[in-house]
């Protein structure tokens, strides 16, 4: 089975500042991994993903992960905070195995940005 | 445009009613998830689907009801068994991975249902 925690259920940042959202996970097979970002009353969006190609994984809106085998973390970042990055942010994993493909979520970020 | 849509985004029901929300995807998925939303809590599996007529208890399937009888559909019903059914539902879909190597793994979720029982 394949977990993620998520460290810090609320961050808020300064506009313009850097954004860091940090996510563990733990899996007994190599993971794939996801960062899903949810604005109010709306579903999930794909930023970005890890299928064991590059461990520096650049998504959408200027938001980038890394991920670290030794750390079994996979940290989203963002240089610089602008307002509509205000939103949910999810970490996610799954297994490479046909038989354990499921999504398993962590239990969010929200993010503030402070103008 | 392929996507997934779940009806209705509000939905109202008085305790002790059966009700049940929709979810049709035009992706050719074949994996397609329930999950139930509370706040702090992120997204918990409710029942998920590998193949048509054939569906697995997530982690909170107490309560809750699905068919698969077509790919494109996985309709979910909320019984009266379930004893705090208010929540945001998200459905969801996905490839299956046919082992090492599978791209596009991620899953497409609906716009979601919102359930408040009264």
């Amino acid at each position: 089975a394949q977990s993620v925690t998520q460290l810090g259920s609320h961050v808020s940042v300064s506009e313009g500042a850097l954004v860091l959202l940090r996510c563990n996970y733990s899996s007994s097979v190599p993971p794939y991994l996801f960062w899903y970002v949810q604005y109010p009353n709306q579903g999930l969006q794909l930023l970005l993903k890890y299928t064991s190609a590059a461990t520096l994984v650049k998504g959408i809106n200027g938001f980038e992960a890394e991920f670290k085998k030794s750390e079994t973390s996979f940290h989203l970042t963002k240089p610089s905070a602008h307002m509509s990055d205000a939103a949910e942010y999810f970490c996610a994993v799954s297994s490479l195995r046909s038989n354990d493909y499921k999504l398993s979520f962590g239990a969010g970020t929200t993010v503030t940005v402070r103008a | 445009d392929g996507g997934i849509t779940q009806s209705p985004k509000y939905l109202f029901r008085k305790e002790g009613q059966n009700v049940t929300l929709s979810c049709e995807q035009n992706l050719n998925h074949d994996a397609m998830y329930w999950y139930r939303q509370d706040p702090g809590q992120g997204l918990r599996l409710i029942y998920y689907s590998q193949i048509v007529n054939d569906f697995q208890k997530g982690d909170i399937a107490e309560g809750y009801s699905v068919s698969r009888e077509k790919k494109e559909s996985f309709p979910l019903t909320v019984t009266s068994a379930q004893k705090n059914p208010t929540a945001f539902y998200l459905c969801a879909s996905s490839i299956v991975p046919k082992g090492q190597g599978a791209v596009n793994t991620e899953a497409f979720f609906g716009q979601g249902t919102r359930l408040t029982v009264v």
